[in-house]
């Protein structure tokens, strides 16, 4: 079946990077997602990257894939305090209405 | 930023009362989407939309309903709250395609007391 695994806590002293990490179980997804939520706020799209890809970057944020294991990554570089959120990682699969399955989402916590 | 917004924030309801949750865009998606997230869990897709007066179960069976007889509004219904419903209801639309990007509102959290 499908299956999301992220663990649920995480915390970093700012300027450290943070390593998110999420696996799942379902290798026929097409994309793979990490989303962030602020309190009281909904969830915006970070970065995604397609399931024949095994690496991403995007200026702070690299997303490593590793289909083999179905593990995926998310990497903040020099983690500030505006980072603080719950980052949920999503898989997508092709046909009909963008079905998305979500894991439990990580929150990350940033001190200083 | 995404136009997409859900009223209202916050409702804190007595049980056996009938509610309706409200969500509208200005992007034009024909693809509309409501997840039911409970704190610390995943979101679970309860209903979504491919476009006017479609509307189709998501994957965790819920009480509710929903219509959609314009394309920028998908309201959902629930027609007798229970403390069992009490959760946070987040919309969401896309447009047609496969794997286009979901914007998200900013979520209704309800409490059923």
């Amino acid at each position: 079946g499908e299956d999301v695994e992220q663990s649920l806590f995480l915390s970093v002293r700012e300027g450290d990077s943070s390593v998110i990490n999420c696996t799942y179980t379902d290798s026929s997804s097409t994309y793979l997602y990490w989303y962030k939520q602020e309190p009281g706020a909904g969830l915006q799209l970070l970065t995604y990257i397609f399931s024949n890809m095994d690496m991403k970057q995007d200026q702070r944020l690299t997303v490593l894939l590793n289909k083999k294991d179905k593990h995926l990554s998310l990497r903040i570089a020099d983690t500030q305090t505006g980072d603080s959120a719950i980052y949920f990682c999503a898989e997508s699969f092709s046909g009909g209405y963008n079905k998305l399955i979500f894991g439990a989402g990580t929150r990350l916590a940033v001190h200083p | 930023e995404a136009d997409i917004y859900q009223t209202p924030r916050y409702l804190v309801i007595g049980t056996g009362k009938k509610i309706t949750l409200e969500c509208s865009q200005t992007m034009g998606h024909d693809k509309m989407y409501w997840y039911q997230q409970d704190p610390g869990m995943e979101l679970h897709l309860i209903h979504y939309s491919y476009g006017v007066n479609s509307t189709e179960k998501g994957d965790l069976s819920s009480e509710s309903t929903v219509s959609r007889i314009r394309t920028e509004h998908f309201p959902l219904t629930l027609e007798s709250a229970r403390p069992s419903h009490t959760s946070q209801y987040l919309c969401a639309s896309s447009e047609s395609g496969e794997d286009t990007e979901a914007f998200f509102g900013q979520g209704t959290r309800l409490t059923v007391v």
